[in-house]
C-alpha cells in the first residue's frame, strides 16, 4: 500500500526559513515530488528527487533519504506569496510516474 | 513548459446527470492522468489513460462511473456519470513533461445539487 505523511498546517514568519517534512512507505518508488498549490488553483511542480541528497533551486530546496523514507522541502527567505499548500508525492508504477499524494501541508506566512 | 487547457472550469449539475470534462495538451504526450481532489483533501488518482487502449482505473473507481476517452496523443475526456452530491469535487487532468515533471490542467470545480 501507499502511505505518505506530512504535517497538516504550519505557520512561519516572512523572511524566515521553514522546513516541511514528508515520510513515506510505498510499494515501488520512482521519485519524490513536491508541488505547490494555491487555494483554488492547480498544483505546480517545485522539485523532484530520485537520488539521496539535496536539490537546490533558488529559494526552494528538497532533500531525500530513500533508506529512511524521508524527504523535506526547505523554503528560504519566505514571502507572503509562499502561503499555499505544499504537496509531497511519490511516483510509482512501471515507468509511468503515477503519483500518490500526501494530504498536503498548508503553510501560512505571517508578517 | 507544456500547457493543458481544461474545460469547463466549473459547473453546477443536477444529480443523476453526467458531465464530460475535456483536456487538450499543446504537445503530444504518451500518458494522461485524471485526479480528483475533494474539499480540503489531497489529490487522488482516478485513472491513467493511454492513447489507443482502455484506461487503467485505481481501486475504488470504475469505468461505468468515470468513462475516459483518449482518441489521440493530445486530448482526453473524463465523464462523471449519474452524478450525486458526493461527486462534488475538483477534477484535474495531468501529464508528464520530460517523463518526470507532472503538469496539470486548471481543474474543473464540480458541484452536484
Amino acid at each position: 500500500g501507499q502511505n505518505i505523511d506530512q504535517p497538516t498546517e504550519m505557520t512561519a514568519t516572512e523572511g524566515a526559513i521553514v522546513q516541511i517534512n514528508c515520510t513515506y512507505q510505498t510499494s515501488g518508488f520512482n521519485g519524490l515530488f513536491w508541488y505547490q498549490q494555491h487555494a483554488g488553483e492547480a498544483p505546480t511542480f517545485l522539485s523532484y528527487n530520485v537520488l539521496d541528497g539535496l536539490e537546490e533551486k533558488g529559494r526552494f530546496s528538497s532533500f531525500l533519504s530513500r533508506s529512511k523514507g524521508y524527504s523535506y522541502l526547505l523554503l528560504k527567505e519566505l514571502q507572503m506569496k509562499d502561503s499555499a499548500s505544499y504537496l509531497c508525492a511519490v511516483g510509482s508504477g512501471a515507468g509511468s510516474y503515477q503519483l500518490t499524494f500526501g494530504k498536503g501541508t498548508k503553510l501560512s506566512v505571517i508578517p | 513548459s507544456a500547457v493543458i487547457s481544461q474545460k469547463p472550469s466549473r459547473d453546477i449539475c443536477q444529480r443523476g446527470t453526467s458531465l464530460t470534462i475535456q483536456c487538450q495538451v499543446d504537445s503530444q504526450v504518451t500518458m494522461m492522468f485524471w485526479y480528483r481532489q475533494q474539499p480540503g483533501q489531497s489529490l487522488t488518482l482516478i485513472a491513467t489513460a493511454n492513447q489507443g487502449s482502455e484506461a487503467t482505473y485505481e481501486s475504488g473507481f470504475v469505468i461505468d462511473k468515470f468513462p475516459i476517452s483518449r482518441p489521440n496523443l493530445t486530448f482526453s475526456t473524463l465523464t462523471v456519470s449519474n452524478m450525486s452530491p458526493e461527486d462534488s469535487s475538483i477534477y484535474l487532468c495531468s501529464s508528464l513533461l520530460g517523463g518526470t515533471e507532472a503538469f496539470f490542467g486548471q481543474g474543473t470545480r464540480l458541484t452536484v445539487v
